[in-house]
């Protein structure tokens, strides 16, 4: 059975800290590995990964993928308040074609304090 | 460009009632997708969509059925709601080219007492 793993399901730092969020997978028919942040309302996409040990970032945020070690971490430097969100990792799993579905984690709620 | 948009926002239904959630997006994606996500649980695929006039069960299919009968729509209706139904429902498309990465919708939140 496909499944994505995340953790710690929940983290709590003060404002400057850098956090690392953890994904690990277990997917037959591997095609890409999505990071996104949903803030109360719809999921907003951050990154996608589909080559192994190459880093995505933006600005603050970066991420990379081990496809031998079947694992993911997003990085959060320097944590601001706005940076308070569940982060989701999906994983996208082809079923033929072009088509792929995505299998979501359970998500890791970030609260970042003052 | 709206993106994905949801209707209603918020909805509460009595065990045993039907209703429609409509999803509308005005990107021309071929590819429609609806996940539930209920709290704990991450976000699980209901049914999808390769395009118009095409549907497909996701992982929780059960208590769901889905029309697509235009490209643009994608619709998610429950024949008779249950408690267990109670959940936040949320609505996803892409391009057919855009491997993997899905733009998500408001989301429907509904309660079945």
């Amino acid at each position: 059975e496909d499944k994505v793993v995340q953790s710690p399901l929940s983290l709590v730092v003060h404002e400057g800290d850098t956090v690392t969020l953890n994904c690990s997978y277990e997917v037959t028919n591997f095609r890409s590995l999505l990071w996104y942040k949903q803030e109360k309302k719809a999921p907003t996409f951050l990154f996608m990964l589909t080559s192994s040990g190459i880093e995505k970032k933006s600005g603050r945020l970066s991420s990379i993928l081990d496809k031998k070690e079947l694992f993911s971490i997003l990085n959060i430097t320097a944590t601001q308040t706005g940076d308070s969100a569940v982060y989701l990792c999906a994983v996208e799993a082809v079923y033929g074609g072009s088509q792929g579905n995505l299998i979501f984690g359970k998500g890791t709620k970030l609260s970042v304090k003052p | 460009n709206a993106g994905v948009t949801q209707t209603p926002k918020f909805r509460v239904l009595k065990t045993g009632q039907s209703m429609t959630l409509l999803c509308a997006q005005d990107m021309n994606h071929e590819y429609m997708y609806w996940y539930r996500q209920d709290p704990g649980m991450g976000l699980r695929l209901i049914h999808y969509s390769v395009g118009e006039g095409t549907t497909a069960k996701g992982e929780v299919p059960d208590g769901y059925n889905v029309s697509r009968l235009k490209k643009q729509n994608f619709l998610l209706g429950l024949e008779s709601a249950a408690p267990s139904q109670t959940s936040v429902y949320f609505c996803a498309s892409r391009r057919t080219s855009d491997v993997g990465r899905q733009y998500f919708g408001p989301g429907t939140r509904l309660t079945v007492t």
